[in-house]
């Protein structure tokens, strides 16, 4: 069985101040780890993505995400973030290769930026 | 932007009605996907179809209905629900519905559902 935990509900961060939204997760064999954002009233923007190779992931909108197979973690980070980044973030994790495609997501955490 | 366009965006129907959402990929995805989201709740599988073929149903009451044309749509049929069934319906394509390196999973913005 996968499954994927973050730990906070909620992340407050000043505008300009670097960011980590944390998930760590568990799964029997390789993990392919997901971030998605989704802002109000919208549906989920995929981010970014870990399947192989390095073990810093950079994604859209100035996130990067660092895989830590040791610590079974991959957290999400900006070096300065935006009023606008405030939103629902959500980890996901499917096991590969060949596994089948069925995501498992985290509960989610709220980031809110404020000036 | 998402290339998974989902119509309408917001749906209020009564419990005797019936009603369809729509979905719509251009990225010569073969798999589609139906989530069911509620409020500041993770996105829960509903149905997915591989090559038009409906591969995995997640226990989804027979209320629900999907139904999938052709490779690039892919509706929802809502009949007799219960208003415990209002959420964000989200629709989404991937490549396939295998484990591939390559295979990323891409939302629609959602239908937003209120079942009165």
């Amino acid at each position: 069985a996968q499954s994927v935990a973050q730990p906070e509900d909620q992340v407050n961060v000043a505008e300009g101040n670097p960011l980590t939204v944390k998930c760590t997760y568990s799964v029997s064999g390789n993990p392919y780890l997901f971030w998605y954002v989704q802002y109000p009233n919208r549906g989920l923007q995929f981010l970014l993505k870990y399947i192989t190779g390095d073990n810093l992931v950079k994604g859209s909108y100035g996130f990067e995400a660092e895989f830590n197979k040791s610590q079974t973690s991959f957290h999400l980070k900006k070096p300065s973030a935006l009023v606008s980044d405030s939103a629902l973030y959500f980890c996901a994790v499917r096991e590969g290769p060949g596994g089948g495609n069925k995501l498992t997501f985290g509960t989610g955490t709220q980031l809110k930026v404020e000036l | 932007d998402t290339e998974v366009t989902q119509t309408p965006k917001h749906l209020v129907m009564g419990m005797t009605n019936k009603k369809s959402l729509k979905c719509e990929q251009h990225m010569g995805h073969r798999a589609m996907y139906w989530y069911k989201q509620k409020a500041k709740k993770p996105p829960e599988l509903m149905f997915v179809y591989s090559y038009e073929k409906l591969s995995i149903n997640e226990s989804v009451p027979s209320r629900f209905s999907p139904e999938c044309p052709n490779s690039s749509l892919l509706n929802l049929h809502l009949h007799a629900l219960q208003p415990e069934d209002s959420a964000l319906y989200l629709c989404a394509s991937s490549q396939s519905n295998r484990g591939g390196v390559g295979n990323t999973i891409y939302f629609g913005e959602g239908s937003w559902l209120t079942v009165v």
